[in-house]
C-alpha cells in the first residue's frame, strides 16, 4: 500500500522557470490538498480539491495551479518561480466519510529557487 | 476562524523522563483538535485525535493527550520518552462545523523535540 507518493523528493529551479510537483495516492481519497512546510510558520494551505474536477484556494494559492482530472492525482504547478516559493510542499489526502479526517501526508518534496 | 499556538518551539528531554507539549486553541465551540508528528525528511503522521467524548484520548507510541475545555487546551504527553519519539509535532485545529472539512484545519508552527542519552 504505497499511500500518498510525492515526487521529485528535491528540486532546484531558477527565477521564472515553471515545474509541476506530482501527488498520487491509492486510498480512494476524495480530499487532496497541498502544504508548504516553511520554518517558524507550520503548515499552510495552498490549494485543495474534493474530488476530480473540483478544486479551490486555500490560505496561500498565488503563483500556484493545481488540476484534479483524476481521483488519485493531484498535481501542483509553478507557473514562474520566485525565490519566495522556495520550500518544502506537501501533499496529503483523506476521506470525505466525516468532517476533519486525518489527513495522510505523503514524504514532501524540497524546493529551491534561486 | 480557529487559531492554535503551541507556545514552546524547541523542548530538549533525557530519554526515560517524562514529556509534555503545550498547545492552546482559540474557537468559539468545540473543536476537532489533532496531534501530528514529523521525523526528519519524512511527512506528518497522525498522533492522535480528539472529536467528542473522554476528554483524554490515548494515541500510537505511547502518547495521549488531554482536552480542557477550561483552558483552550490539548496537551500531549508521554510517560516515559526513547530517543525515537525525537521528531518535530504538531497540534492542529479543525472547525466543528456542517459542511467544512480539512480545508479549515490549522496547524500550529510546530515543537521540535530533542531526546539526550
Amino acid at each position: 500500500n504505497a499511500g500518498v507518493t510525492q515526487t521529485p523528493k528535491f528540486q532546484v529551479l531558477k527565477t521564472g522557470q515553471s515545474m509541476t510537483l506530482q501527488c498520487a495516492q491509492d486510498m480512494n481519497h476524495e480530499y487532496m490538498s497541498w502544504y508548504r512546510q516553511d520554518p517558524g510558520m507550520g503548515l499552510r494551505l495552498i490549494h485543495y480539491s474534493v474530488g476530480a474536477g473540483i478544486t479551490d484556494q486555500g490560505e496561500v494559492p498565488n503563483g500556484y495551479n493545481v488540476s484534479r482530472s483524476t481521483t488519485e492525482d493531484f498535481p501542483l504547478r509553478l507557473l514562474s518561480a520566485a525565490p519566495s516559493q522556495t520550500s518544502v510542499y506537501f501533499c496529503a489526502s483523506s476521506y470525505l466519510l466525516s468532517r476533519a479526517s486525518p489527513l495522510h501526508f505523503g514524504n514532501g518534496t524540497r524546493l529551491t529557487v534561486t | 476562524a480557529q487559531s492554535v499556538t503551541q507556545p514552546d518551539i524547541h523542548i530538549t528531554v533525557s530519554e526515560g523522563a517524562s514529556l509534555e507539549l503545550r498547545c492552546n486553541y482559540s474557537y468559539g465551540a468545540t473543536p476537532y483538535l489533532f496531534w501530528y508528528v514529523q521525523s526528519p525528511g519524512q511527512g506528518l503522521q497522525l498522533l492522535l485525535k480528539y472529536f467528542s467524548g473522554d476528554t483524554l484520548v490515548q494515541g500510537i507510541k505511547g502518547f495521549e493527550a488531554e482536552f480542557k475545555r477550561s483552558q483552550s487546551s490539548f496537551n500531549l504527553r508521554k510517560p516515559s520518552v526513547h530517543w525515537s519519539d525525537a521528531a518535530e509535532y504538531f497540534c492542529a485545529v479543525g472547525a466543528n462545523e456542517a459542511n467544512f472539512g480539512n480545508e479549515k484545519l490549522t496547524f500550529g508552527t510546530g515543537t521540535r523535540l530533542t531526546i539526550i542519552p
